[in-house]
């Protein structure tokens, strides 16, 4: 299985700052026939379903700010958040969809400063 | 709109069955992958197993190999997942999610319910 391992578990960051969430897989997702990494960054709110940001490690979802952007390749992922606003309060969670079972990481949890 | 809407989740005993359905809307369901994704209560995500479009292709973390079964009838518009030989682990949050692209190569997921909760317990 891949192992998506999340960093830090949990962060503090004031309105306005950037926030950066680190995602490292334990083997590649990038798909070299396409050369196309196969990692989603989804954010989850208190009593919400996730909801997905980011796929193809940096492609962001249709009606996502343009302040969520992804980047990275292979095994090592960014999400960074450019100017925290306070709507951005959630759990973020990346995801491996390179193999089954498909894994998610332990999730980080954006509190605001 | 994409819908997904879930039920039957409750209170079982260990060792007890129980059979989760999702009803989609707002997009031609015969054309998509699905999955079940769990959350036990203050926990991370858990992928559960797909099912392809046709019904023909199915796979399963190994937690849960052997004891549920995905399936789904597209002409009733419906997607399940039946659980046996249920354990205290599997107290959770059950999400039916939909596959980003409809040929199922893409398995992240771009559209969720929001969730049954089932609860393992004697």
């Amino acid at each position: 299985d891949i192992v998506m391992t999340q960093s830090p578990d949990s962060l503090a960051v004031s309105l306005g700052e950037r926030a950066t969430i680190n995602c490292k897989s334990s083997q590649s997702v990038l798909y070299n026939s396409n050369n196309k990494n196969y990692l989603a960054w989804y954010q989850q709110k208190p009593g919400q379903p996730p909801k997905v940001l980011i796929y193809w490690a940096s492609t962001r979802e249709s009606g996502v700010p343009d302040r969520f952007s992804g980047s990275g390749s292979g095994t090592d992922f960014t999400l960074t958040i450019s100017s925290l606003q306070a709507e951005d309060m959630a759990v973020y969670y990346c995801q491996q969809y390179y193999d089954t079972p498909y894994t998610f990481g332990q999730g980080t949890k954006l509190e605001i400063k | 709109q994409v819908r997904l809407v879930e039920s039957g989740g409750g209170l079982v005993k260990p060792g007890g069955s129980l059979r989760l359905s999702c009803a989609p809307s707002g997009f031609r369901f015969s054309d998509y992958y699905m999955s079940w994704i769990r959350q036990a209560p203050g926990k991370g995500l858990e992928w559960v197993s797909y099912l392809s479009n046709t019904g023909r292709t199915t796979s399963y973390a190994d937690s849960v190999k052997g004891r549920f079964t995905i399936s789904r009838d597209n002409a009733k518009n419906s997607l399940y997942l039946q659980m046996n030989s249920l354990r205290a682990e599997d107290t959770a949050v059950y999400y039916c999610a939909r596959h980003f692209d409809a040929s199922g190569s893409y398995s992240l997921f771009d559209n969720w319910g929001q969730g049954t909760l089932v609860t393992v317990s004697s």
